[in-house]
């Protein structure tokens, strides 16, 4: 079966530092992969999407950067962190089809707070 | 472009009571619908789907059934319990490169003992 990791679950960082999320896929190949952000109440906001190696797209302008070195791994970064980068960051796949829409599957997700 | 409405909520319900949550879409073409289910500092869970109209989707006692002549989707189930209580997103999926889902904005639902 298919499994989503995340990590770290939470991390608590000053502002103007460096970030860096992980998100690891396994028991799928050539996943589509996401990163959302959720802030406290609200609803889920896309940030990045990706279709294969190296191939990221992103859905609004900001402050962060999205890579895919392989296959399964997705990488959420920031150079200088904000106050507003706060939030709770999910990672989700999909399998990448071209007929029947597929749902997205999402990780545990990493609480992040900017000090 | 698509969009999902739901109620915010907070809805407060005693434990054994009727659940509805209410969703509509917009959406061209024939979209997928999901609920997702987050409990407290989780991610999504996937709860249900349905991929054309008429399918119901059902799952630990929830149903929704996909309703095109109305754009709806709307949750339900019959004795919600405590554990029930959690933040419950209605979502389209439409055909698309990358399978791009379109979220409601949640409904946060408390079950009271």
């Amino acid at each position: 079966s298919q499994t989503i990791h995340q990590w770290p679950a939470t991390l608590v960082q000053p502002v103007g530092s460096p970030l860096s999320l992980e998100c690891t896929v396994e028991g799928t190949s050539n996943p589509n992969l996401y990163w959302y952000r959720q802030a406290a109440g609200r609803g889920l906001q896309l940030l990045f999407y990706s279709v294969g190696i190296g191939q990221i797209s992103s859905e609004v302008p900001q402050n962060l950067s999205a890579s895919r070195p392989q296959d399964r791994q997705f990488i959420l970064s920031s150079k200088k962190l904000l106050l507003s980068d706060s939030g709770f960051y999910l990672c989700a796949w999909s399998v990448r089809t071209g007929g029947v829409n597929q749902p997205q599957h999402f990780g545990d997700g990493t609480r992040l707070s900017i000090l | 472009g698509n969009s999902v409405t739901q109620m915010e909520g907070p809805v407060t319900l005693s434990e054994e009571a009727f659940l509805t949550i209410n969703c509509t879409y917009t959406a061209t073409g024939y979209p997928s619908l999901f609920w997702y289910v987050q409990y407290p500092g989780e991610g999504l869970q996937l709860l249900l789907k349905a991929t054309k109209a008429d399918d119901k989707g059902s799952n630990k006692g929830f149903e929704a059934t996909y309703r095109k002549e109305t754009t709806s989707f709307h949750l339900e189930k019959g004795s919600v319990q405590v554990s029930d209580s959690a933040v419950y997103f209605c979502a389209l999926s439409n055909s698309g490169g990358y399978q791009k889902v379109t979220f409601g904005i949640g409904t946060k639902l408390q079950v009271i003992p």
